[in-house]
């Protein structure tokens, strides 16, 4: 069925490293890939998506990549800065309209 | 243009009651999903609607249940309520283009305790 299994639940950096957070998902109906970053009592807002037709998407620190025979997406955020910290949620879109949400990784830029 | 607004922002209800919480979308959507987000699952898929019809749900019990306006403001009712119904509850709305999915976009929430 459909599932999204997101990795790391937390993730701790020092500014400037990178960061990575991989989801894996069971099924293969999705073709829209998109994450999420959620402040601290804030409303989760869209970051970055990619759809299935392209393995690769970048938007200036932040890129996202898919592979669909392995079936997992992941993030990358370079150069990270202290505002990066966030949960980070990725999304599984399933082909009749319902959003599957990763655990969420919490990530925490060191100063 | 406006964004994703939610009524009430905050709710205190008793076991046993009822809860009717409202969603206005961005002018112009049509999607709205609810979503239920706790500190120890996350955030949960409740149900999408478009054009005031329901087009999927997620693993709620039937205590869950939505509706859409013609105007595609949303609501969700909440029967019976437990203690672990507490949450946020968020909706979101987004346009339905030819390419399927597109970007959602988030109201403040709704903050439900139950006592």
């Amino acid at each position: 069925g459909e599932n999204v299994e997101q990795h790391p639940s937390t993730l701790s950096v020092q500014e400037g490293d990178s960061a990575v957070i991989k989801c894996t998902y069971s099924d293969s109906a999705s073709n829209y890939f998109p994450w999420y970053k959620q402040e601290l009592g804030k409303r989760p807002q869209l970051i970055i998506d990619i759809r299935s037709n392209v393995g690769e998407k970048k938007d200036q620190r932040i890129a996202v990549t898919l592979n669909k025979t392995a079936k997992h997406f992941s993030l990358h955020i370079t150069e990270t800065q202290p505002e990066d910290s966030a949960v980070y949620f990725c999304v599984y879109t399933s082909g009749t309209y319902k959003y599957i949400f990763g655990t969420g990784t919490r990530l925490k830029v060191l100063a | 243009k406006a964004g994703v607004t939610q009524t009430p922002r905050y709710l205190i209800k008793t076991r046993g009651q009822q809860v009717t919480l409202s969603c206005s979308p961005i002018s112009g959507h049509r999607s709205v999903s609810w979503y239920q987000q706790t500190p120890g699952q996350g955030l949960q898929f409740l149900f999408e609607y478009f054009s005031e019809t329901q087009r999927n749900k997620g693993n709620f019990p039937g205590r869950f249940s939505g509706r859409q306006f013609s105007n595609s403001r949303s609501e969700m009712n909440v029967s019976t309520l437990e203690l672990g119904d507490s949450a946020l509850y968020l909706c979101a709305s987004s346009l339905v283009g030819q390419g399927g999915y597109n970007e959602q976009f988030f109201g403040p929430g709704t903050r439900l305790t139950v006592l």
